[in-house]
């Protein structure tokens, strides 16, 4: 079945303390990318990746970090989480830069005391 | 600046009538738009798209209407039915930015039964 995962769906974690949020595609897309989602804001893009080893930032890329090491996988990081990042957060991808057709994964919550 | 919004947050339907959900969009440079569904708890998901040298597009119980005069974009639901209980939003792409996909923020729909 074609999907996006990601890992974890939920966490809740301290300020400071470093986490992955995980993404996987299994359609061979080269398009990945994350975006957050908060109320009346609708999804802001925070970084996206256009192939292996091409990343840029989006919309809101401050205290985030990405890395596409594999055509597959697109982790995001965040190195010292802070309360202002608790969010709703979605991974997306598509078959090429076009984006034009996204397939976004479940979402995972986050939460940062 | 640039943006994409809508007009209702939330839209209260009777089950079996037609649903109208609007957005307005300010860069007459975009020259492609999304509707996405998301229901609770699960990532957006595509719904129809339509390109900027149409007017319309028909899909299986929905219709996107595109007014490029006005910059406004309309996704009418057909027979609207329970399971169409989502949250709507449109996206708008600006090829000549590099593809960038923006989001508005999102309307709800409710379905009565």
């Amino acid at each position: 079945e074609a999907q996006v995962t990601q890992n974890p769906r939920y966490l809740i974690t301290v300020t400071g303390k470093k986490l992955t949020v995980t993404c996987s595609q299994n359609m061979n897309h080269e398009y990945m990318s994350w975006y957050r989602q908060d109320p009346g804001l609708g999804l802001r893009q925070i970084y996206y990746s256009m192939n292996v080893e091409v990343t840029d930032k989006g919309d809101v890329p401050e205290g985030y970090k990405v890395s596409r090491k594999e055509k597959r996988n697109f982790p995001l990081i965040l190195e010292s989480p802070s309360p202002n990042q608790t969010s709703l957060y979605f991974c997306a991808s598509s078959q090429d830069r076009k984006q034009e057709t996204q397939y976004f994964g479940p979402g995972t919550r986050l939460l940062v005391l | 600046g640039e943006s994409v919004g809508l007009h209702l947050p939330t839209l209260s339907v009777q089950e079996g009538d037609n649903s109208i959900i609007n957005c307005a969009y300010s860069n007459s440079a975009s020259d492609y738009f999304i509707w996405y569904k998301q229901e609770s708890g699960k990532g957006p998901q595509f719904i129809i798209d339509i390109r900027s040298n149409m007017d319309k597009r028909q899909g299986q119980r929905v219709t996107v209407l595109l007014n490029k005069t006005v910059k406004h974009l309309s996704l009418q639901i057909a027979a609207t039915q329970p399971g169409d209980s989502a949250v709507y939003f449109c996206a708008e792409n600006k090829r000549a930015a590099g593809n960038k996909l923006t989001f508005g923020g999102g309307t709800r729909v409710l379905v009565k039964p």
